[in-house]
């Protein structure tokens, strides 16, 4: 089971919008909708943005919003803010018989 | 509020073995899965496995069977990994994260992190 493949980095001014992308297969992103966006500062513990696919958590703000097609999911922030410059990491449920959680291999976002 | 503590960083020698603790506050413990993911210096996110406490049910991601092993002890609402004949490359940040049992649920409150350095 590989990991998730996202873009290394993304970058945008602020005030702008940028979208992340989290490509998988049939057996994790596209067969489920279990996607979840996690955004980790340096030093710090991943912090839950987005769940099943576009849901966010209370406390999250409306400019994160999350989508998927096919066995793509994405991530997109809009009114980028410079608190937003951080790692991103999208996670899925997969049907591998190996674990149960597959994770991204990151995309850090930066704030021109 | 939910907290998540975790026990603090540790340096082991390669071939031992490392206990990490999360203690879970302000939630009710037993009904959720608590998961262990780690982090090695500048890679990404990595799901070792977790455990339901209610039902004492542990899953693990095969990478990591036979070397971990994840408890949890209802009565004091903590969780525990265990990781075994430690290598160099075991070197990373260990995170415990809870999140509802059904599979691929979202893992909403992290602990803070333990630093587990393995060197000779």
């Amino acid at each position: 089971q590989s990991a998730l493949t996202q873009p290394a980095s993304v970058s945008g001014s602020p005030g702008q919008s940028i979208t992340i992308s989290c490509t998988g297969t049939s057996s994790d992103v596209g067969g489920y909708n279990y996607v979840s966006w996690y955004q980790q500062h340096p030093g710090k513990a991943p912090k839950l943005m987005i769940y099943d696919v576009s849901n966010r958590p209370s406390g999250v703000s409306n400019r994160f919003s999350g989508s998927k097609s096919g066995n793509t999911a994405s991530l997109t922030i809009s009114g980028l803010q410079a608190e937003d410059e951080a790692d991103y990491y999208c996670s899925s449920y997969t049907s591998s018989s190996t674990l149960l959680y597959v994770f991204g291999t990151g995309t850090k976002v930066t704030v021109l | 509020q939910v907290q998540l503590v975790q026990s603090g960083a540790e340096v082991k020698k390669p071939g031992s073995s490392v206990k990490v603790s999360c203690k879970a506050s302000g939630g009710t413990f037993s009904s959720y899965a608590i998961s262990w993911v780690r982090q090695a210096p500048g890679q990404g996110l990595e799901w070792m496995g977790r455990i339901i406490p209610i039902l004492g049910i542990a899953n693990y991601a095969q990478k990591f069977q036979g070397r971990v092993t994840i408890t949890a002890d209802k009565s004091t609402s903590t969780a525990y990994m265990e990781l075994s004949s430690l290598r160099s490359e075991d070197t990373a940040v260990y995170y415990c994260a809870r999140g509802p049992p059904r599979g691929g649920s979202p893992l909403d409150y992290w602990g803070q992190g333990t630093l587990v350095t393995v060197s000779s």
